[in-house]
């Protein structure tokens, strides 16, 4: 049975840090990897989606990277803004049509 | 291009009342999850439709929860009777149904149910 997770549980930083969120995964065979956000009372916003080929995806001051190997991925966020602070979650999905397996997200507090 | 759609955005009821969501997913997706997040945790499917069959339903409380999609476009996740501990954002997500790429799913805004 997959399980994923994700540490630190939650997160403070001064504005203007570099940081890495880190995620966990049991089973390697996954199909893809992603990446969302979410902000208080809202949904899901997806920021970064690796297939299980890749090794890293980037996407402005983001970059996610995954090593199926060790079953670990990581959230890169660069110079982080107040703007930053939100939940961030990770999940794997098994196969094409399949479902999402979250963790349990890092709640990321960026501080002016 | 219109996101997932879902309504109500949130609903307070008192326990073994009963309670309905709906969800529109973007046009031409035909995969429709249903997600609960309960505070503090990740999201966990409930019931997955690929048109409008179901295709993993495990891990739905099926003595008091169920979910139809009819026509295979908007759905409805329905909960009768509530306990305390269905307190939770119900997620509605879509993707299409491509036998090759990401299938990458989007999640609407979800429905915020408190049980009392």
């Amino acid at each position: 049975k997959q399980e994923v997770t994700q540490i630190p549980a939650a997160l403070s930083v001064p504005e203007g840090e570099n940081l890495v969120l880190n995620c966990s995964f049991t089973d390697s065979a996954i199909y893809n990897l992603q990446w969302f956000r979410q902000d208080p009372g809202k949904g899901l916003t997806s920021l970064l989606l690796i297939q299980s080929s890749q090794r890293e995806q980037t996407s402005g001051r983001l970059n996610a990277s995954l090593d199926k190997s060790s079953g670990r991925s990581t959230l890169y966020i660069a110079a982080s803004q107040p703007g930053d602070s939100a939940t961030y979650l990770c999940a794997v999905r098994s196969n094409q049509g399949g479902k999402l397996i979250f963790g349990q997200g890092t709640e990321l507090s960026v501080k002016p | 291009e219109a996101g997932v759609a879902q309504s109500p955005r949130y609903k307070i009821i008192e326990k073994r009342q009963s309670v309905a969501f709906w969800c529109n997913p973007i046009s031409g997706h035909a995969t429709l999850y249903w997600y609960q997040q309960i505070l503090g945790q990740g999201p966990k499917l409930l019931i997955q439709f690929q048109n409008n069959g179901v295709v993993d339903d495990s891990q739905l409380p099926k003595d008091r929860f169920s979910a139809e999609r009819l026509k295979g476009v908007d759905s409805t996740l329905k909960i009768q009777p509530a306990k305390l501990e269905d307190s939770a954002v119900y997620l509605c997500a879509s993707s299409l149904a491509r036998t090759s790429g990401s299938n990458e799913q989007f999640f609407g805004p979800g429905t915020r149910l408190t049980v009392l």
